[in-house]
């Protein structure tokens, strides 16, 4: 079975800044994929960025990036230039390819954008 | 956009009660899922359904069950609500099994 590791329940940055999120995983197998998920207060999930297990090419959505190691199983989401609406819950996912896309979830970091 | 609705925001139920959650998905999508949320857990997945009156067991499925009868909407049965049920209960849908869960925005269920 899987799992996924979030090691850091809070963080706190400040506006404009830059702040790095971590998660390792643990799976035998070779071809996956790898998602960042933010839950606002509003409480829906939204998917932030999307990483597929046989690309080398690390993810980028805007002020979002992944420093994806697969060879250490670890999965970072990168925020630049953090706005106060970056603020959220954070949930790092693994999916096995062809499993009825089932998530296996972190259980989350909080971050708090401060001005 | 992908719209997956939940049809409780928040819903307060006695023990023993029998409990149905409703989630409808408007965009013909294959696979639905049912997750809990509890702080300090993160997301765990109840049952998912892949087809129509197909439905698999996930990592907690103890205390419920659930129901596919038509594509577009998937149930979550608690048969004898608990007190340890209380939580925020989320759904999700995906096209196929390479693409991503879209969610629906919760519900904050309390068994009292």
């Amino acid at each position: 079975a899987q799992t996924v590791t979030q090691s850091q329940p809070e963080m706190s940055v400040q506006e404009a800044e830059t702040v790095t999120l971590s998660c390792t995983y643990d799976t035998s197998e070779n071809n996956y994929y790898l998602f960042w998920y933010k839950q606002p207060p509003s409480r829906q999930m939204i998917l932030v960025i999307r990483q597929e297990a046989y690309k080398q090419q690390n993810a980028t959505e805007n002020r979002f990036s992944v420093n994806f190691q697969k060879a250490a199983k670890s999965f970072s989401l990168k925020i630049s230039d953090s706005q106060l609406g970056d603020t959220a819950m954070y949930f790092c996912a693994f999916m096995n390819t062809g499993t009825a896309s089932k998530l296996t979830f972190g259980t989350g970091t909080r971050l708090q954008v401060t001005l | 956009d992908v719209k997956v609705t939940q049809s409780s925001r928040y819903l307060v139920k006695r023990t023993g009660e029998k409990v149905f959650l409703e989630c409808v998905q408007d965009m013909d999508h294959e696979n639905m899922f049912w997750y809990r949320q509890d702080p300090g857990l993160g997301l765990r997945l109840i049952y998912f359904s892949y087809d129509v009156k197909m439905k698999e067991k996930g990592d907690i499925p103890e205390g419920y069950s659930v129901s596919r009868e038509k594509k577009e909407r998937f149930s979550l049965i608690l048969e004898s609500a608990s007190t340890n049920q209380t939580s925020m209960y989320l759904c999700a849908s995906s096209w196929d099994s390479n693409q991503p869960q879209h969610f629906g925005d919760g519900t904050r269920l309390s068994i009292l």
